[in-house]
């Protein structure tokens, strides 16, 4: 199955804005699949962050917002804290009509966030 | 309250199997499906299959064909996830997480249990 491409890590100083890319292809954010951002803090599960490319569980700050255009999609966390420190992952959904056994969930790499 | 627990760490020999368990609590457990998704040390998560709590319909990633099995018992709200011939490759957190369908896009994952180490080795 395809993967989605992320940077392996970004930072940014307490306060400031940084935005993770996800970039996928025509089989998956390209053919309008929705794209949802997961926080997973170390040691520890991962938690939805956004669903539906741009939707904020209950919960989840304003700090967190989510876009999606063509083949990528982007989550940006502004106004940047310290517990913000985690590693990220997009995830959609993969389609591959001539094999429906290849169809399925995937996800992005993973970006490790450094709040400086 | 509404949560996924999971069942304890487990070592395992290569070539041997390793069933997870998966037990959903505060919520209706045959209106979501149940995904498995496993982290291998410093990787990134993987997504390995899901079933569908309520109809009991199954899909796995072709990267487990024919390893993996993803079962349910809707009298105890637990989904499980067997995995067999292991190899050291399959050392990694297990996670099973709720599964809810978003507007024809697939599903997102809004309930995570904490995860199950297996570990391979010989």
């Amino acid at each position: 199955q395809s993967v989605l491409t992320q940077p392996p890590s970004v930072s940014g100083a307490p306060g400031q804005r940084v935005t993770i890319s996800c970039t996928g292809s025509s089989s998956n954010i390209g053919a309008g699949y929705d794209v949802h951002w997961y926080q997973q803090p170390p040691g520890s599960a991962p938690k939805l962050l956004i669903y539906g490319s741009e939707n904020r569980p209950s919960g989840v700050p304003d700090r967190f917002s989510g876009s999606k255009s063509g083949t990528s999609a982007s989550l940006a966390i502004s106004g940047l804290q310290a517990e913000d420190e985690a590693d990220y992952y997009c995830q959609s959904y993969d389609s591959q009509p001539h094999d429906n056994s290849r169809s399925g969930s995937v996800f992005g790499e993973g970006t490790k966030l450094t709040v400086l | 309250q509404v949560q996924i627990v999971q069942s304890g760490a487990e070592v395992k020999k290569p070539g041997a199997s390793v069933k997870v368990s998966c037990k959903a609590s505060g919520y209706t457990f045959t209106n979501y499906a149940i995904h498995w998704v496993r982290q291998a040390p410093g990787q990134r998560l993987e997504w390995m299959g899901w079933i569908d709590a309520g109809h009991g319909d199954t899909k796995h990633s072709q990267r487990f064909q024919g390893r993996v099995t993803i079962t349910r018992d809707t009298s105890a709200n637990t989904a499980y996830m067997e995995l067999s011939s292991l190899r050291s490759e399959d050392t990694a957190m297990y996670y099973c997480a709720r599964g809810s369908y978003y507007d024809s896009s697939g599903y997102y994952f809004d309930l995570w249990g904490r995860g199950t180490l297996v570990t391979v080795s010989s």
